[in-house]
């Protein structure tokens, strides 16, 4: 069973498209991520939620939103694409915990390239 | 604001060799989490190992172990006994609370091992 799964894996579209990136754990974690790979392999974070509730909203554009029906799933929603979009967005998830112990768990990453 | 620093943007290292990656880290919370992730060719995020600031002795976990000197904010990866597979780019990684235990990545190294 796969811990952490994201579809698509591959997504090419035009800019000015709207796009989804759909994400769910079953490892019961209650805290989901969003972090997106440049081309120089810079992990950045984008947005986590814990138990359905945003903790983090680094500076994204608001053409991008982030939507958690429930803590084992956290889309992420696309408007208007731009070139620079083009990255490999990794959903993630973890066990809060207060040793700060729990490793990150990552799917396998949603290539995107807006042509 | 909590910050990694990998300093090696590329390694090379003869198979079977030791190699050393390094990261430091600089947090002002005295609880902290600090990982090792591997991402090969393919993409995948690997988590490697994990130390805790309150930890007394330095983590292993097969053939990796973390340096780990507090005093120096350093958490050096070794990897003993290099082979092909260990070609990949490795990341280090920090949780504390000040940033809401989300996970804050270094630019990573790029390991080389040569046959």
């Amino acid at each position: 069973d796969t811990a952490v799964s994201q579809t698509p894996k591959y997504l090419v579209t035009q800019m000015g498209n709207d796009k989804s990136i759909k994400c769910e754990q079953n490892l019961g974690h209650d805290t989901m991520y969003w972090y997106k790979q440049d081309s120089k392999k810079f992990l950045k974070i984008m947005f986590s939620y814990n138990n359905k509730e945003l903790i983090i909203n680094e500076t994204v554009p608001n053409r991008f939103s982030p939507k958690s029906p429930d803590k084992a799933h956290l889309n992420l929603h696309i408007n208007s694409l731009e070139l620079g979009d083009s990255a490999v967005y990794f959903c993630a998830s973890s066990q809060r915990l207060a040793e700060n112990t729990g490793e990150l768990f990552f799917g396998e990453g949603s290539r995107l390239t807006v042509l | 604001a909590q910050k990694i620093t990998q300093t090696q943007p590329g390694m090379f290292v003869q198979e079977k060799e030791a190699v050393t990656l390094d990261c430091t880290y600089d947090t002002s919370d005295p609880s902290y989490g600090l990982f090792w992730y591997k991402q090969p060719s393919s993409g995948e995020m690997i988590f490697l190992i994990y130390q805790g600031s309150y930890d007394q002795q330095n983590a292993t976990e097969g053939r990796y172990s973390l340096n780990f000197q507090k005093a120096r904010k350093s958490a050096n990866l070794v990897i003993s006994a290099s082979q092909l597979g260990d070609s990949a780019m490795y990341f280090c990684a920090m949780r504390d609370h000040n940033y809401g235990q989300n996970f804050v990545f270094g630019p990573g190294t790029r390991l080389s091992v040569l046959p």
